[in-house]
Order: C-alpha cells, then structure tokens, then sequence
C-alpha cells in the first residue's frame, strides 16, 4: 500500500532552520509529483510547493520563495523539505502529500514544528 | 495570493444535506476544473473526498459530491452522519499561485 512516512517532531528557535523528511513506499518513486503543506494551530491548509521527484524540479508558493528548498533522494524514496530563518509563525503542522493529477490522493502523518525561544 | 474563501463553519442534522462553499476568482476556480476537497477530523490527515471538482476517489461515500458554477465551488454532503463532522478544505489550481487552499470549513452534526 501507498505509505508517506515524515520525520519526527521538531522544536526549534528563532532564526535556526528545520528539515522534514518524506519517505515513500508502495509506489514507483518517481511517478507522482510531491507537494507540501502546513497548518498552524487551528488554521486552515497552506501550500507551500510541490517537487518533481524525477529530475528535482520544483515550484514554491511566493510567500515562502526565499526561504524554502524542497530535495529528493532517489536512492531512498525520500523528499525533504527545508525551511530557513523560522520564525514563530512557522510553528504549524507540515504535511506531505502525493499529486493525483491536481489533487492529494495520500498524505504523511504530519510533522509538527514548534519555533520558540 | 489570496486563500479560497470558505464559510467558517455550516452545521446540520442527521440526514439532512449540506452544501459547502468555495469562491474564487476568474484566476483559479474559475478558469480551470482542478477543484479538489478534503476532510480532516482533529488530529488527523487531510482526506481527498472530490477531485476535478465532481470525482471521488475509489472508497469515497456517494454521499459525497462536488459542483462548480462560475468562480464558485461547491461540496454537497446528503444523508448526514456523525462521522461526517469534521473540517472540510477546498484546493485550486490558479495561474497566479499555482495553487492555493481555501480557508477550511467546521462542519457541526447537530
């Protein structure tokens, strides 16, 4: 079955960097297209980019443009996502999420980073 | 750009229908049938209920069901259930993003 294993919960302050990990199994790597999305505390959903886990090619929401770079490892099924100069706004679920042709058809169990000083 | 707009919340009794909302622009929901809707209960994953604005995936209750009219998606739930309280998400694609959430709906089963 398709399966989206994230990272462990991160804690971290202010002006540090994190970076979730994805790994993917079930489905051939390659095939589908990534995206991530976070949540804050009682907020709705937030894009933040997608990735082409063929040749690594990937778009970012404007709001997170310079501060955001989003990987893949092949060899291990694995994207990543990190995020630069956290801030406590930047405390939020992140998700990733398979591309279905413009939809999410399966999604990681969410990694909660916490930015506090 | 600007989140989808989505009612805060709506509510409903067991086996009445309700209907969700998500307006856009002649930029996202308008130009393109990429809409999508999710389901997350508290603490949870998002679920993917309604893709290309009426499709379901495999496994999705046909109580489900998407529509659009004009820069205005929709999310028809018939028959509610307890199980169905939950928050609901609409997704789009849009040419200035390129994609982008709608604010999230709470969805009270009275």
């Amino acid at each position: 079955q398709v399966l989206l294993v994230q990272s462990g919960a991160e804690m971290k302050k202010p002006g540090a960097s994190v970076k979730v990990s994805c790994k993917a199994s079930g489905y051939r790597f390659t095939t589908y297209y990534i995206y991530w999305v976070r949540q804050a505390p009682g907020q709705g959903l937030e894009w933040m980019g997608i990735i082409n886990p063929t040749d690594g090619r990937t778009t970012y929401a404007q709001k997170f443009q310079d501060r955001v770079t989003m990987t893949r490892d092949t060899s291990s099924s694995t994207v990543s996502m990190e995020l630069r100069s956290l801030r406590s706004e930047d405390t939020a679920i992140y998700y990733c999420a398979r591309d279905f042709g413009a939809a999410l058809d399966y999604w990681g169990q969410g990694t909660l980073v916490t930015v506090s000083s | 750009q600007s989140a989808l707009t989505q009612p805060a919340s709506v509510s409903g009794s067991p086996g009445q229908s309700i209907t969700i909302s998500c307006t856009g622009t002649s930029s996202d929901i308008g130009a393109y049938n990429l809409v999508s809707w999710y389901q997350q209960h508290p603490g949870k994953a998002p679920k993917l209920m309604i893709y290309d604005v009426a499709d379901r995936p495999s496994g999705v209750s046909n109580r489900f069901s998407g529509s659009k009219s004009g820069n205005t998606a929709s999310l028809t739930i018939s028959g509610l259930q307890p199980e169905d309280e939950a928050s609901y998400h609409c997704f789009s694609y849009t040419s200035a993003g390129p994609w982008v959430f709608g604010g999230g709906t709470k969805l009270t089963v009275l």
